[in-house]
């Protein structure tokens, strides 16, 4: 979707390096979040934010910070990585409304860490 | 705390076959409820959505009913196709002003011509 752009789409980065990914919306949307993928979890959220600077955890928030200075954009970043934060990562927004309507989700970034 | 359970996968099915997959959940609220879909190597897409009791969601020949007394949404289609190919996510929103989403583990299925 174009209205959502996550970069890299792809990383290899060493254990213990810094990493940090991003996520750039044009929907001028409230809500952005960072969820993790693995092979028998789903995706689980690892945080959240609901507006500029305003940040939250999720269920899977050791080791990973993010900010959000702009609206359109939430950073996520792997303070120093290790083997078992390899995965897929994605970002999705979501509008404010009344009722829930869901998420719109980026394309995803492949991190691997070696 | 919230949380939907899938069935285990992964599913391999023929062209024009019935689908079924089933969707539990907890929650302690009356949550929306979702389906997800991912094609290989893309992000998640909604694929249909129902918020409250007895709604059924609809999209692309697939349904899913909101059973409050099962605490249930499965996902259903009468005949697949190849093209139906993918991992389907189900996951429930509680709506408390944060949206956030929980999801089972998916279900991958893949057809057969």
């Amino acid at each position: 979707d174009a209205g959502i752009t996550q970069s890299p789409r792809h990383k290899v980065t060493e254990t213990g390096t810094p990493v940090t990914l991003r996520c750039h919306q044009t929907e001028n949307h409230r809500y952005m979040y960072w969820y993790r993928q693995d092979p028998g979890h789903g995706l689980r959220l690892i945080h959240y934010s609901y507006g500029v600077k305003d940040t939250d955890k999720g269920e899977v928030s050791d080791g990973y910070s993010v900010s959000r200075s702009k609206t359109e954009d939430f950073l996520l970043t792997l303070e120093s990585a290790t083997s078992s934060q390899t995965s897929v990562y994605f970002c999705a927004i979501s509008e404010e409304t009344e009722g829930v309507d869901g998420y719109t989700f980026g394309s995803g970034t492949r991190l691997t860490v070696v | 705390g919230d949380s939907v359970t899938q069935m285990e996968g992964p599913v391999t099915l023929s062209e024009e076959a019935f689908l079924t997959i089933n969707c539990t959940y907890t929650a302690t609220g009356y949550p929306s409820l979702f389906w997800y879909v991912q094609y290989p190597g893309e992000g998640l897409q909604l694929l249909l959505k129902a918020t409250k009791a007895d709604d059924k969601g609809s999209n692309k020949g697939f349904e899913a009913t909101y059973r409050k007394e099962t605490t249930s949404f499965h996902l259903e289609k009468g005949s697949v196709q190849v093209s139906d190919s993918a991992v389907y996510f189900c996951a429930l929103s509680e709506g408390r002003g944060d949206y956030k989403l929980s999801f089972g583990a998916g279900t991958t299925v893949t057809v057969r011509a």
